[in-house]
C-alpha cells in the first residue's frame, strides 16, 4: 500500500514558539492531503483540505492564521502552529489522496505535539 | 454530510468473528460507506468501502442493507492485533473533494 510519512513524530515546545509538521506521500503523488487533529479519547476532527499550488480549505472554526498550510508539491504539504499554546497540544495527522483517485486515502502516523 | 451511528463499544474473543453495524439512515444516493480503523496511537488505516453491493477484501467484508441504510463490518476471524476504534464514514464521492468526516467510531476490544 502506499505509504504517508510524518516528521517530526513528536515534539515539544515552549508556548509562543512556532511548529511546522511534514506530510509526505512517499510513492505516489498526491494532489491533496488533508489534516486532522484529535484530543485523547476523541475523534479526528478535520482542519483543513490542501491542494498543491493553491491555498488550503479550512473547515469551520479552524483558524487559518493560526494553522498554516502549505501544499508546494505534490509529495509535501506542511502545517505550521504559529505562535503554539497549551492549548493546541494535540495528535496531529496528515492524509493523502492519489491523483484522479476518490477511493482511499492513506494516513501518516501522526505527530504529537506539546506546548509547554 | 450525512451522519453515521456506530455503537460505543464492542467485545469479542480471538479467533471468532465480529459483526460491527453502522446505522446511516440519512444516506445519499451518492453516498459511499467508508471503514476506517484506527490502532492506538497510530493514523488511521483504510478497511474497506462500498456503494451498493457487498464487498470482500482481504481485510473483511462490508454487508450493506438492500435500502443502504445501515451496513455492517464483518471481520471473520478477529486477532489481537484487529483490537482498534472502527470508523464508519459516508462519503459523497461525487464532489470529488475526498474529505472524511470521522464520527465517533466503535471501540473494538478483542479478547484473547
Amino acid at each position: 500500500g502506499a505509504v504517508v510519512s510524518q516528521h517530526p513524530s513528536r515534539v515539544i515546545c515552549k508556548s509562543g514558539t512556532s511548529v511546522k509538521i511534514e506530510c509526505r506521500s512517499l510513492d505516489f503523488q498526491a494532489t491533496t492531503m488533508f489534516w486532522y487533529r484529535q484530543f485523547p479519547k476523541k475523534s479526528l476532527m478535520l482542519m483543513a483540505t490542501s491542494n498543491e499550488g493553491s491555498k488550503a480549505t479550512y473547515e469551520q472554526g479552524v483558524e487559518k492564521d493560526k494553522f498554516l498550510i502549505n501544499h508546494a508539491s505534490l509529495t509535501l504539504s506542511t502545517l505550521t502552529v504559529t505562535s503554539a499554546h497549551p492549548e493546541d497540544s494535540s495528535f496531529y495527522i496528515c492524509s493523502a489522496k492519489r491523483t484522479r483517485s476518490y477511493n482511499e486515502q492513506f494516513f501518516g502516523p501522526g505527530t504529537r505535539l506539546t506546548v509547554l | 454530510d450525512a451522519k453515521t451511528t456506530q455503537p460505543n463499544s464492542m467485545e469479542s474473543n480471538e479467533e471468532e468473528p465480529v459483526h460491527l453495524p453502522c446505522n446511516h439512515s440519512t444516506i445519499s444516493g451518492t453516498d459511499y460507506i467508508h471503514w476506517y480503523r484506527q490502532l492506538p496511537s497510530q493514523g488511521p488505516e483504510y478497511v474497506i468501502h462500498g456503494l451498493t453491493s457487498n464487498v470482500n477484501n482481504r481485510m473483511a467484508s462490508l454487508a450493506i442493507a438492500e435500502d443502504r441504510k445501515s451496513s455492517t463490518l464483518i471481520l471473520h476471524r478477529a486477532t489481537l492485533r484487529d483490537a482498534a476504534v472502527y470508523y464508519c464514514i459516508l462519503r459523497d464521492d461525487s464532489g470529488n473533494t475526498g474529505k472524511l468526516i470521522f464520527g465517533q467510531g466503535t471501540t473494538l476490544q478483542v479478547k484473547p
